[in-house]
């Protein structure tokens, strides 16, 4: 099976846009969680879809959203981005609700300018 | 709430040296437990897990125990390999049963020839 992939790989943009990154779960899998990985937080749980419904969010502003489709494909997006955000996000996709072994994807590094 | 704490890193072996980094945890109710490893510029691979109390996970030659009784579920390996160098963060699933880590800071091991 093909692994989670994640894109794109790398990103810059400029304070205050906005940007949607995007996540291929493994086949079959119905739940994507995001984290975002910085030097100083380290690695941060953002938010986690499951059939289409966020079931989970963690500790951030309403500036990071994302979504579901039916296909299990999700995206995130960050609005009026901020110096802080950038950092590598990472989208991870497990089998099962109840499943908690999770297989990450590459991740796409965020630089904002 | 839940959290994590690893040995600050970096961990700096000789090749063949044993390796253990120290994980313990603060959680509610029995959260699964996992290790997993970031090489340079990769996301995260799971390395082995643990599901309940006493369990043992295993991979590659890396091994843990789940320690409820210690709060503990501290890596180890025999005899370690250049190829080892990398980040290894201890993990545990959130509670309220969805898929949400929440990890350590990670230790840097490093490991010469």
């Amino acid at each position: 099976k093909a692994g989670v992939t994640q894109t794109p790989r790398y990103l810059i943009k400029t304070r205050g846009q906005q940007v949607t990154l995007s996540c291929s779960p493994i086949s079959g899998h119905r739940s994507v969680s995001w984290y975002q990985q910085t030097p100083g937080q380290g690695l941060q749980f953002l938010f986690e879809y499951f059939s289409e419904t966020q079931r989970n969010k963690g500790n951030f502003p309403g500036r990071f959203s994302g979504r579901q489709f039916s296909n299990s494909r999700s995206e995130m997006n960050v609005s009026t981005l901020e110096l802080g955000d950038s950092a590598l996000y990472l989208c991870a996709s497990s089998a099962d609700r109840r499943q908690y072994e999770q297989y990450f994807g590459p991740g796409t590094r965020l630089t904002v300018t | 709430g839940d959290s994590v704490t690893q040995m600050e890193g970096p961990v700096t072996l000789s090749e063949e040296a044993f390796l253990t980094i120290n994980c313990t945890y603060t959680a509610t109710g029995y959260p699964s437990l996992f290790w997993y490893v970031q090489y340079p510029g990769e996301g995260l691979q799971l390395l082995l897990k643990a599901t309940k109390a006493d369990d043992k996970g295993s991979n590659k030659g890396f091994e843990a125990t789940y320690r409820k009784e210690t709060t503990s579920f501290h890596l180890e390996k025999g005899s370690v390999q250049v190829s080892d160098s990398a980040v290894y963060f201890c993990a545990l699933s959130g509670s309220g049963g969805y898929n949400k880590l929440i990890f350590g800071a990670g230790t840097r091991l490093a490991v010469h020839p």
